[in-house]
This record gives structure tokens, C-alpha cells and sequence, in this order.
């Protein structure tokens, strides 16, 4: 069945990077555009980045553009994001999320949380 | 950039309709969708495309849209409903995401 696994999440102070890790299976990772999208605690979903299917398209949500950077290795399945300059605000759990074309956003990983705090 | 409104928090009770509605001036022009998460877990797409139904997600779960406002509709709503449910859209190169409603069966 289609797997999508984060990992990397952790505490980091302001200023910081992390890097996160999202390991997929179970579909053609190389057919998908992928996501990364966001939930502070108690709070609602936050886009984050998405990147096409072959790596060449990608967007940013504006409150992370220019820290923040997505990518994808299709020959290892696997997504990553690049954040840097953390900021408080950066606090959430990270979904790795699919997109098919017309069909929305599914499945969600499990999430992994970032902390950014002192 | 585009903002999807929906109410904070909707209640009903067993068995009966429950309607969450999430306006945007860009629902006119693009797709929505609805995602359900219940506490401590991960989202679901319960909703894409407006109207249309994963497969596994159950007849009671429906979708419409009217001018600038796309409606969730959950029909017969049982407990395990109960969860905030999020819609969606694009707006041209970004995704939006409406604030999310409690949705309560009392």
C-alpha cells in the first residue's frame, strides 16, 4: 500500500536548519508531484512547497520562501526539505503529503515535528 | 494571495446533516477539496474535484458548489464524524487551505 514516512524532525534553536527526510513506497514515486504542508500545535493546515514529478516545478508558500528548499531523488524515492533560519513560528508537525494531478492531496504521512525554541 | 473562509466550528446531531461551507473568490474558478482529521491523526481526502469521492470514503460524504462557495455535506452523520475538516483549493502556482471546522455530534 502507498507509504509516505518522515523522519529528521527535532528541537532546534532560532536561527537553526534541519533537514527532513520523507522515504515513499508502494507507487511510482517518479509519476507524483509531492508536498511538504504544516500544522502548528492546535492549529489549522499550512502549505508549505510542492515539487513536480521530475523535480524541475516548485513553489513556496511566501512565509517560507528563500529558507526553505524542497527536493526530491527519484532513483531512492525519497523527499526532502531544507529549512533554514528557523524562526519560532517554524514550530509544527511536517506532513509529507502526495498530489495527484486533479485528485487533491493524499495520502499523509504521519508527520514528523519540528521544534524551534531556545 | 487567495483566503478560503469556513465557520469555526459546526454542531448536529446523529443522524442528521451536517453542512460546512468555505467561501473563496477563486472557488468559482478552481477545484475543491475537503480533508477530514480526526485528533491525533494524519488528514484524509474525503473530497476532490468539487464533488467526488475517494474510493473507501463513504456515501454519506458529498460535495457542491455554488458561485464562490464550496460545500461539504455529510448526510446520516455519525460519531466517528466527528473531526475538523479542512477545504482546499489552488490559487494559480500556490495552495490554500481554509482555516479548518470543528464539526461536533452531539
Amino acid at each position: 500500500q502507498v507509504q509516505l514516512v518522515e523522519s529528521g524532525g527535532g528541537l532546534v534553536k532560532p536561527g537553526g536548519s534541519l533537514r527532513l527526510s520523507c522515504a515513499a513506497s508502494g507507487f511510482t514515486f517518479s509519476d507524483f508531484y509531492m508536498s511538504w504542508i504544516r500544522q502548528a500545535p492546535g492549529k489549522g493546515l499550512e502549505w508549505v512547497t510542492y515539487i513536480n514529478n521530475v523535480g524541475n516545478t516548485i513553489s513556496y508558500g511566501d512565509s517560507v520562501k528563500g529558507r526553505f528548499t524542497i527536493s526530491r531523488d527519484n532513483d531512492k524515492n525519497s523527499l526532502h526539505l531544507q529549512m533554514s533560519s528557523l524562526r519560532a513560528e517554524d514550530t509544527a508537525v511536517y506532513y509529507c503529503v502526495r498530489y495527484g494531478s486533479g485528485w487533491g492531496f493524499a495520502p499523509w504521512g504521519q508527520g514528523t515535528l519540528v521544534t524551534v525554541s531556545s | 494571495s487567495s483566503e478560503l473562509t469556513q465557520p469555526p466550528s459546526v454542531s448536529v446531531s446523529p443522524g442528521q446533516t451536517a453542512s460546512i461551507n468555505c467561501s473563496g473568490y477563486k472557488l468559482g474558478d478552481t477545484y475543491a477539496s475537503w480533508y477530514q482529521q480526526k485528533t491525533g491523526q494524519s488528514p484524509i481526502l474525503v473530497i476532490y474535484q468539487n464533488r467526488k469521492r475517494p474510493s473507501g470514503i463513504p456515501e454519506r460524504f458529498s460535495g457542491s458548489t455554488s458561485g464562490s462557495t464550496a460545500t461539504l455535506t455529510i448526510s446520516g452523520t455519525q460519531a466517528i464524524d466527528e473531526a475538523d475538516y479542512y477545504c482546499q483549493a489552488w490559487d494559480k502556482s500556490a495552495v490554500v487551505f481554509g482555516g479548518g471546522t470543528k464539526l461536533t455530534v452531539l
